[in-house]
Protein backbone atom coordinates (compact mmCIF):
# COMPACT_ATOMS: atom_id res chain seq x y z
CA UNK A 1 0.00 0.00 0.00
CA UNK A 2 1.54 3.43 -1.12
CA UNK A 3 2.11 6.10 1.77
CA UNK A 4 2.67 9.50 1.06
CA UNK A 5 4.62 11.57 3.83
CA UNK A 6 4.41 15.52 3.78
CA UNK A 7 7.13 17.18 5.25
CA UNK A 8 8.03 20.84 5.56
CA UNK A 9 7.88 24.53 7.77
CA UNK A 10 4.49 24.57 9.86
CA UNK A 11 5.28 28.44 9.82
CA UNK A 12 5.92 30.74 7.16
CA UNK A 13 5.78 34.71 7.26
CA UNK A 14 3.84 36.53 4.92
CA UNK A 15 5.71 37.63 1.21
CA UNK A 16 7.93 34.67 1.97
CA UNK A 17 7.91 30.84 0.18
CA UNK A 18 5.89 28.26 1.63
CA UNK A 19 7.95 25.10 0.17
CA UNK A 20 6.54 21.56 0.85
CA UNK A 21 8.01 17.61 0.30
CA UNK A 22 5.91 14.72 -0.72
CA UNK A 23 8.40 11.25 0.05
CA UNK A 24 6.72 8.23 -1.65
CA UNK A 25 7.08 5.00 -0.23
CA UNK A 26 5.74 1.41 -1.28
CA UNK A 27 5.46 2.63 -4.54
CA UNK A 28 7.51 4.23 -7.01
CA UNK A 29 7.18 8.00 -8.25
CA UNK A 30 8.17 6.96 -11.65
CA UNK A 31 5.31 4.97 -12.14
CA UNK A 32 3.59 6.91 -15.20
CA UNK A 33 0.08 5.43 -14.34
CA UNK A 34 -0.28 8.01 -11.60
CA UNK A 35 -0.03 11.77 -11.41
CA UNK A 36 1.15 13.62 -8.22
CA UNK A 37 -0.77 16.61 -6.48
CA UNK A 38 -1.08 18.92 -3.96
CA UNK A 39 -4.53 19.74 -2.44
CA UNK A 40 -5.30 21.79 0.80
CA UNK A 41 -7.72 22.25 3.29
CA UNK A 42 -8.85 25.79 4.75
CA UNK A 43 -9.91 25.65 8.34
CA UNK A 44 -13.70 26.52 7.23
CA UNK A 45 -12.72 22.56 5.40
CA UNK A 46 -12.81 23.96 1.77
CA UNK A 47 -11.15 21.70 -0.28
CA UNK A 48 -8.16 23.46 -2.82
CA UNK A 49 -6.99 21.37 -5.70
CA UNK A 50 -3.21 23.66 -6.45
CA UNK A 51 -1.72 21.51 -8.91
CA UNK A 52 -0.44 17.89 -9.96
CA UNK A 53 2.47 16.51 -12.00
CA UNK A 54 3.74 12.97 -13.38
CA UNK A 55 6.65 11.11 -13.24
CA UNK A 56 8.19 13.06 -16.94
CA UNK A 57 7.89 16.90 -15.30
CA UNK A 58 4.74 17.53 -16.94
CA UNK A 59 2.38 19.93 -14.64
CA UNK A 60 -0.81 21.10 -14.36
CA UNK A 61 -2.01 24.38 -11.73
CA UNK A 62 -4.64 25.95 -10.68
CA UNK A 63 -5.17 29.10 -12.43
CA UNK A 64 -6.04 31.19 -9.43
CA UNK A 65 -2.43 29.83 -7.94
CA UNK A 66 -0.59 29.59 -10.86
CA UNK A 67 1.27 32.67 -10.55
CA UNK A 68 3.01 31.63 -7.19
CA UNK A 69 3.24 27.70 -7.46
CA UNK A 70 5.79 25.51 -8.84
CA UNK A 71 5.55 21.88 -8.29
CA UNK A 72 8.76 19.70 -8.94
CA UNK A 73 9.21 15.89 -9.38
CA UNK A 74 12.62 14.41 -7.67
CA UNK A 75 12.44 10.80 -9.21
CA UNK A 76 16.22 9.72 -7.46
CA UNK A 77 14.49 10.54 -3.88
CA UNK A 78 11.10 9.46 -4.72
CA UNK A 79 9.26 12.57 -3.72
CA UNK A 80 7.87 15.74 -5.30
CA UNK A 81 7.80 19.13 -4.18
CA UNK A 82 5.48 22.23 -3.66
CA UNK A 83 6.50 25.41 -3.75
CA UNK A 84 4.16 28.93 -3.41
CA UNK A 85 5.58 32.23 -3.48
CA UNK A 86 3.97 35.59 -1.95
CA UNK A 87 2.31 33.66 0.80
CA UNK A 88 -0.35 35.68 2.70
CA UNK A 89 -2.85 34.78 5.84
CA UNK A 90 -5.36 33.26 3.21
CA UNK A 91 -2.63 30.09 2.51
CA UNK A 92 -2.79 28.82 6.18
CA UNK A 93 -4.16 25.56 5.38
CA UNK A 94 -3.60 21.78 5.62
CA UNK A 95 -1.62 20.85 3.11
CA UNK A 96 -2.26 17.25 1.64
CA UNK A 97 0.11 15.52 -1.24
CA UNK A 98 -2.01 12.54 -3.25
CA UNK A 99 -1.60 10.43 -5.58
CA UNK A 100 -3.98 10.40 -8.37
CA UNK A 101 -4.80 7.29 -10.69
CA UNK A 102 -6.45 6.96 -13.37
CA UNK A 103 -8.77 3.87 -15.21
CA UNK A 104 -9.83 2.95 -17.59
CA UNK A 105 -13.56 2.10 -18.70
CA UNK A 106 -14.94 3.19 -21.98
CA UNK A 107 -13.52 6.23 -20.67
CA UNK A 108 -10.66 7.67 -18.29
CA UNK A 109 -11.44 8.14 -15.15
CA UNK A 110 -9.33 10.29 -12.63
CA UNK A 111 -9.84 9.70 -8.92
CA UNK A 112 -7.51 10.69 -5.67
CA UNK A 113 -6.78 7.11 -4.06
CA UNK A 114 -3.97 8.37 -1.66
CA UNK A 115 -3.29 10.62 0.25
CA UNK A 116 -0.99 12.23 2.91
CA UNK A 117 -1.95 12.26 6.36
CA UNK A 118 -1.42 16.40 5.67
CA UNK A 119 0.82 19.21 7.19
CA UNK A 120 -0.61 22.43 9.02
CA UNK A 121 1.21 25.39 7.80
CA UNK A 122 0.57 28.74 9.23
CA UNK A 123 0.70 32.10 7.99
CA UNK A 124 1.93 34.44 10.39
CA UNK A 125 4.50 36.85 11.26
CA UNK B 1 -14.34 26.69 -12.86
CA UNK B 2 -17.01 23.76 -12.54
CA UNK B 3 -18.91 24.57 -9.28
CA UNK B 4 -20.29 21.88 -6.96
CA UNK B 5 -22.97 22.39 -4.90
CA UNK B 6 -23.86 19.98 -2.18
CA UNK B 7 -26.39 19.56 -0.06
CA UNK B 8 -27.57 18.93 2.79
CA UNK B 9 -24.46 20.72 4.16
CA UNK B 10 -25.80 19.11 7.49
CA UNK B 11 -27.34 15.73 8.10
CA UNK B 12 -28.62 14.71 11.34
CA UNK B 13 -29.37 10.74 11.38
CA UNK B 14 -29.49 7.59 13.35
CA UNK B 15 -27.48 4.08 13.03
CA UNK B 16 -29.21 2.21 10.80
CA UNK B 17 -30.93 5.05 8.73
CA UNK B 18 -30.85 5.08 5.14
CA UNK B 19 -28.91 8.59 4.35
CA UNK B 20 -28.48 10.64 0.88
CA UNK B 21 -26.87 13.34 -0.04
CA UNK B 22 -26.82 15.58 -3.15
CA UNK B 23 -24.27 16.95 -5.27
CA UNK B 24 -25.05 19.37 -7.96
CA UNK B 25 -22.27 20.45 -10.95
CA UNK B 26 -22.78 23.51 -12.82
CA UNK B 27 -22.09 22.40 -15.91
CA UNK B 28 -22.15 18.59 -17.39
CA UNK B 29 -19.46 16.74 -16.12
CA UNK B 30 -20.60 13.10 -17.51
CA UNK B 31 -19.62 10.54 -14.90
CA UNK B 32 -16.36 12.19 -13.79
CA UNK B 33 -17.18 12.81 -10.17
CA UNK B 34 -15.34 11.02 -7.14
CA UNK B 35 -16.81 11.17 -3.17
CA UNK B 36 -15.10 11.49 -0.28
CA UNK B 37 -15.71 10.64 3.79
CA UNK B 38 -13.31 12.67 5.96
CA UNK B 39 -13.33 11.84 9.40
CA UNK B 40 -12.19 14.84 12.61
CA UNK B 41 -7.83 14.85 12.09
CA UNK B 42 -7.69 12.97 8.94
CA UNK B 43 -7.46 12.85 5.19
CA UNK B 44 -9.90 12.29 2.67
CA UNK B 45 -10.72 8.91 1.84
CA UNK B 46 -12.08 7.75 -1.70
CA UNK B 47 -15.16 6.06 -1.81
CA UNK B 48 -16.31 5.74 -4.78
CA UNK B 49 -15.22 7.30 -8.48
CA UNK B 50 -16.58 7.54 -11.90
CA UNK B 51 -20.46 8.29 -9.88
CA UNK B 52 -21.04 4.76 -9.40
CA UNK B 53 -17.51 2.76 -8.95
CA UNK B 54 -16.61 1.76 -5.14
CA UNK B 55 -13.51 2.05 -4.20
CA UNK B 56 -12.18 -1.51 -3.02
CA UNK B 57 -12.17 -1.92 0.53
CA UNK B 58 -15.44 -0.01 1.00
CA UNK B 59 -18.32 -1.24 2.66
CA UNK B 60 -21.15 -2.12 0.10
CA UNK B 61 -23.65 -0.10 1.82
CA UNK B 62 -22.01 3.06 0.40
CA UNK B 63 -23.41 3.27 -3.14
CA UNK B 64 -23.24 6.30 -5.71
CA UNK B 65 -25.69 7.17 -9.16
CA UNK B 66 -25.88 10.09 -11.00
CA UNK B 67 -24.36 11.59 -14.56
CA UNK B 68 -24.40 14.80 -16.21
CA UNK B 69 -25.13 17.29 -13.41
CA UNK B 70 -26.73 15.33 -10.67
CA UNK B 71 -25.52 12.48 -8.85
CA UNK B 72 -25.94 11.74 -5.40
CA UNK B 73 -24.28 9.37 -2.42
CA UNK B 74 -26.20 6.81 -0.54
CA UNK B 75 -25.47 5.33 2.71
CA UNK B 76 -28.12 2.26 2.67
CA UNK B 77 -27.90 1.51 6.53
CA UNK B 78 -26.30 4.39 8.72
CA UNK B 79 -23.19 2.70 11.00
CA UNK B 80 -21.57 4.49 13.80
CA UNK B 81 -18.17 4.48 12.02
CA UNK B 82 -19.97 6.40 9.09
CA UNK B 83 -20.73 9.70 10.88
CA UNK B 84 -18.25 12.10 9.04
CA UNK B 85 -17.92 14.75 6.40
CA UNK B 86 -18.52 13.35 2.95
CA UNK B 87 -17.20 15.47 -0.05
CA UNK B 88 -17.95 15.40 -4.29
CA UNK B 89 -15.17 16.19 -6.50
CA UNK B 90 -15.68 16.41 -9.82
CA UNK B 91 -12.88 15.72 -12.58
CA UNK B 92 -13.94 16.29 -15.92
CA UNK B 93 -11.92 19.53 -16.42
CA UNK B 94 -9.27 21.53 -14.90
CA UNK B 95 -8.93 23.31 -12.35
CA UNK B 96 -10.35 19.90 -10.26
CA UNK B 97 -12.87 21.36 -7.83
CA UNK B 98 -14.76 19.95 -5.00
CA UNK B 99 -18.26 20.57 -3.00
CA UNK B 100 -18.27 22.17 0.33
CA UNK B 101 -19.11 19.32 2.25
CA UNK B 102 -21.85 17.31 4.26
CA UNK B 103 -21.30 16.80 7.83
CA UNK B 104 -23.17 13.94 8.80
CA UNK B 105 -23.91 13.58 12.44
CA UNK B 106 -25.74 11.38 15.27
CA UNK B 107 -29.25 12.15 16.22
Amino acid sequence: QVRLQESGPGLVKPSQTLSLTCTVSVGYITDGSFYWSWIRQTAGQRLEWIGRINSRGATDYNPSLKSRVAISVDTSRNQFSLRLRSVTAADTAVYYCVREGVTVMVDYYYYMGAWGKGTTVTVSS
Amino acid sequence: DIQLTQSPSFLSASVGDRVTVSCRASQGIGTSLAWYQQKPGAAPSLLIFAASTLQTGVPSRFSGSGSGTEFSLTISSLQPEDFATYFCQQLYSYPITFGLGTRLEIK
